[in-house]
């Protein structure tokens, strides 16, 4: 079984940096799949943050690229979400979760997420 | 950016019921359409994957179809579990969207 743990702050100032992990039991970060973020603000639909492969391949939401990095630690099994700049817009529960390859006969569906981390941005 | 338009945004109906909602993609995404499962409080749950696919350990009373820019999710037969909000997301191209939701509750 596949499991997924989010952790971090559930409070971050606005201009700073919100930092959030993601832990992985049940598989390894260096396996075939990508690893990703998704994002649920207050009353709003789910919005896709980015995937990493690797830590040699991301890709990221245009809205958010100049602001997100998504990186992989083998030594500890987890990845990491860093968006730079906050501001209450960025108040959400976030989720991690693991996204199959895209491809022939792949479909890039997100199988297992983590139970999401509320993060308020907030002075 | 492909807009996916969920309908209804809310939906009604009894133990027992046959339900199905619809997703709209704005261009063509072929088949690279899945529906996820949210419950509050809980972690999103993959149904359906590639627009009809049941995603193993998902009850076959969930199925769904469709390809091109028209999907359908459909529940045989409602159980209490699966009052929720449903939602689809495109895997066609970056950034990957989801639909705004459709929440089903208890009639």
């Amino acid at each position: 079984q596949v499991l997924l743990q989010e952790s971090g702050p559930g409070l971050v100032k606005p201009s700073e940096t919100l930092s959030l992990t993601c832990t992985v039991s049940g598989d390894s970060v260096s396996s075939a799949y990508y690893w990703g973020w998704i994002r649920q603000p207050p009353g709003k639909g789910l919005e896709w943050i980015g995937v990493v492969w690797h830590d040699v391949n991301s890709y990221y939401n245009p809205s958010l690229e100049s602001r997100v990095s998504i990186s992989i630690d083998t030594s500890t099994n987890q990845f990491s979400l860093r968006l730079r700049s906050v501001t209450a817009a960025d108040t959400a529960v976030y989720y991690c979760a693991r996204r199959h390859q895209l491809g022939i006969g792949q479909w890039g569906q997100f199988d297992y997420w983590g139970q999401g981390i509320l993060v308020a941005v907030s002075s | 950016d492909i807009q996916m338009t969920q309908s209804p945004s809310a939906l009604s109906a009894a133990v027992g019921d046959r339900v199905s909602f619809t997703c709209r993609a704005s261009q063509n995404i072929n088949s690279y359409l899945n529906w996820y499962q949210h419950q509050p409080g809980k972690a999103p749950r993959l149904l359906i994957f590639a627009a009809s696919r049941l995603q193993s350990g998902v009850p076959s009373r969930f199925s769904a179809s469709g390809s091109g820019t028209d999907f359908t999710l459909t529940i045989t037969s409602l159980e209490s579990e699966d009052y929720a909000t449903y939602y689809c997301q495109q895997s066609y191209s970056s950034p990957y969207t989801f639909g705004q939701g459709t929440k089903l509750d208890l009639k």
